[in-house]
């Protein structure tokens, strides 16, 4: 059980350069997100998605864009590089239930801006 | 805007030792949960709390939930190095597909 897959692990990209970091889950979960960690700020909410074909916005959207044609990928698209997007990026997929539905978080990718 | 403060944001102790985490929040939430993050590593979920005066145990750690106080705690009993890690709390946001609201962090040293 794979669970949620996040890749690359590691990318550094140059300042204007765009990239997708992928995310793919296998739980059949309805909800995904997408968040960025940064040293002592906790993890902030880039977007959300409650099922194929339905995005929206979180705390930090700017500069970035989701899509979510299926129910198991949600890609996440930095267009135009930027130092300030360099960060840890972590998916998370949940199925909400009445019990117990914590999110599930993939590996990350470390992503650096130059 | 649902904010999430834990204290402390550093924690040095020596093995053997108890201590306690708090997280606050600002707005009503029908859960709480806490998570446990190894340096350069994934989120683990520790325990997810669904009502007042909920309370979970595994091995050392136990959680509690206040929801009148928007308070719940993370105590750490007879500490041991295995257990250093950064520990984070998170409530539902509403209105987010029940996205989670994180605190900062609380990192924890065990020392010898």
């Amino acid at each position: 059980n794979a669970g949620v897959t996040q890749t690359p692990k590691f990318r550094i990209l140059k300042i204007g350069q765009s990239m997708t970091l992928q995310c793919t889950q296998d739980m059949n979960h309805n909800y995904m997100y997408w968040y960025r960690q940064d040293p002592g700020m906790g993890l902030k909410l880039i977007y959300y998605s409650v099922g194929a074909g339905i995005t929206d916005k979180g705390e930090v959207p700017n500069g970035y864009n989701v899509s979510r044609s299926t129910t198991e990928d949600f890609p996440l698209r930095l267009e135009l590089a930027a130092p300030s997007q360099t960060s840890v990026y972590f998916c998370a997929s949940s199925q909400y239930t009445s019990n117990n539905s914590p999110l599930h978080f993939g590996n990350g990718t470390r992503l650096t801006v130059t | 805007e649902l904010k999430v403060e834990q204290n402390p944001l550093f924690l040095s102790m020596q093995e053997g030792k108890n201590y306690t985490i708090y997280c606050n929040y600002s707005t009503t939430s029908d859960r709480l949960y806490w998570y446990r993050q190894d340096p350069g590593k994934s989120l683990e979920s520790l325990f997810v709390l669904l009502s007042n005066g909920a309370v979970k145990q595994e091995g050392r750690l136990m959680a509690s939930l206040d929801t009148k106080a928007r308070l719940s705690t993370l105590h750490i009993t007879a500490a041991v190095h295995d257990l250093s890690a950064t520990y984070f709390c998170a409530v539902n946001a509403k209105g987010s597909g029940y996205a989670l609201n994180f605190g900062k962090g609380t990192s924890l040293l065990v020392t010898p």
